[in-house]
């Protein structure tokens, strides 16, 4: 089993919709909830930074994250075509230095 | 503010060859990341450096080295490249280790 799940779409949705991206996770001791936004041909940007189980919200974006069921979601609201992009999961430990990543979610809105 | 910054942007080699990919933070942070990237297996650190002066090895590190030569600046080095080398390369860099990551652009290296 992997360590980290994530569909790797591609995910097409009408622009204004609302867009849920997900992964599933393995390790119990994964701490801290990464998501990553990357355009094609650029490098990955972060997005959202949560510890805690529950909901962040950071403009159209809310991070939500269920320790219990080992699974994080990404909702973005009144999706746009510049929101298209691949969107990737990542975790820590906290103690160890290494950063897991899933593999990534294409997303494609249209006009 | 340029972040962190990686040259050259695209490379070929030939099997056997060897090069030196370069980055730069200028945001004073301590720890750097060289990771790849290859289609349906995400990203995978290679090595990294926790603080100027330290280095360790990542997931994927045969065939690599690393220089952390000041804080700023990271290198990558392949000293004989190999067709499976063929990835894009992303520097990385944190305020500490276990921070968010901030990665620059990359490096396309294609290995004939």
């Amino acid at each position: 089993q992997k360590e980290v799940e994530q569909d790797p779409g591609p995910l097409g949705v009408p622009e204004g919709a609302i867009v849920s991206l997900n992964c599933t996770y393995s390790n119990s001791a994964f701490q801290y909830f990464m998501w990553y936004r990357q355009y094609s041909r650029k490098g990955p940007e972060l997005l959202m930074y949560t510890y805690s189980s529950g909901n962040k919200e950071d403009g159209r974006f809310t991070a939500q994250v269920d320790k219990s069921s080992k699974y994080i979601s990404l909702f973005i609201r009144d999706s746009q075509p510049s929101d298209s992009a691949t969107y990737l999961c990542a975790f820590y430990t906290g103690t160890a230095s290494k950063l897991t990543f899933g593999t990534g979610t294409r997303l494609q809105v249209t006009l | 503010n340029a972040g962190v910054t990686q040259t050259p942007k695209f490379q070929v080699l030939k099997t056997g060859q060897s090069m030196t990919l370069q980055c730069a933070q200028d945001m004073n942070h301590n720890s750097m990341y060289w990771y790849r990237q290859d289609p349906g297996m995400g990203l995978r650190l290679i090595y990294y450096s926790a603080s100027e002066g330290t280095t360790d090895k990542g997931e994927v590190p045969n065939g690599y080295n690393v220089s952390r030569l000041n804080k700023r600046e990271f290198s990558l080095r392949l000293e004989s490249a190999a067709p499976s080398q063929t990835s894009v390369y992303f520097c990385a860099s944190s305020e500490t280790i276990n921070s968010p990551l901030h990665f620059g652009n990359g490096t396309r290296l294609t290995v004939t």
